[in-house]
């Protein structure tokens, strides 16, 4: 089945600086990837996804690209801020799958 | 992006009670909802997926009989924890799937609902 790994577990960074975080996932056929963001006590949002006839997708300060041939595809945050500190998660499925398979997670934390 | 509800959004039981959770898709049809079960600082854990009018598919290792699910119309979904213990204590969150001719079949989430044991 599928297996969707996320890196890095925890990421600090500055405000105003960008933040990256790295999915990669093992079943050829997926070609959704969703990713979400959650916030303390609460459920996931989606922010952002892709399917896998594109290579990348951006949404204002958020963007997603995919590779398909080395089965990967990140998160990119630009210009962050404070309240984009928050765990986010990434995700995968095939069309003939009714599951998101999603990655362990990765806790972003925006220093002002 | 669609709206999904739960009730409650936090519950305390003593043990050996049950616990109905209700999740509702707000501005869309559901013909399939989806039970997650997250634990601190933990990735979320499907349990089960129900479709509308059909029996719930329980992921391996989840007792069907004590996590009790019920798909009765395209918006309500409910799951019922029976006979309450303390490992059960969890963050329960429900999901539900879009579709339509312009949809790419997205999965939105509801708020959770934290439960604790005693």
């Amino acid at each position: 089945g599928e297996n969707v790994e996320q890196h890095p577990s925890t990421l600090s960074v500055q405000e105003g600086d960008s933040a990256v975080i790295k999915c990669t996932y093992s079943d050829s056929a997926s070609n959704y990837f969703p990713w979400y963001k959650q916030e303390l006590g609460k459920g996931p949002q989606l922010i952002i996804d892709i399917r896998s006839n594109v290579g990348e997708k951006k949404d204002q300060r958020i963007a997603v690209t995919l590779n398909k041939t080395a089965k990967h595809f990140s998160l990119h945050i630009t210009e962050t801020q404070p309240e984009d500190s928050a765990v986010y998660f990434c995700a995968a499925r095939g069309d003939s799958s009714y599951k998101l398979i999603f990655g362990s997670g990765t806790r972003l934390l925006v220093r002002p | 992006g669609a709206v999904v509800s739960q009730h409650p959004s936090w519950v305390i039981c003593k043990s050996g009670t049950s616990v109905k959770i209700e999740c509702r898709s707000l501005d869309f049809q559901a013909t399939t909802m989806f039970w997650y079960r997250q634990f601190p600082k933990q990735s979320l854990m499907l349990m089960a997926t129900s479709n509308e009018g059909s029996k719930a598919t329980y992921e391996q290792g989840v007792e069907k009989d004590k996590f009790l699910i019920n798909h009765a119309s395209l918006t309500l979904s409910t799951l019922t924890v029976t006979s309450a213990h303390p490992e059960d204590s969890s963050f329960y969150i429900c999901s539900a799937r879009s579709y339509g001719p312009d949809s790419y079949n997205e999965q939105f989430f509801g708020p959770g609902t934290r439960l604790t044991v005693l």
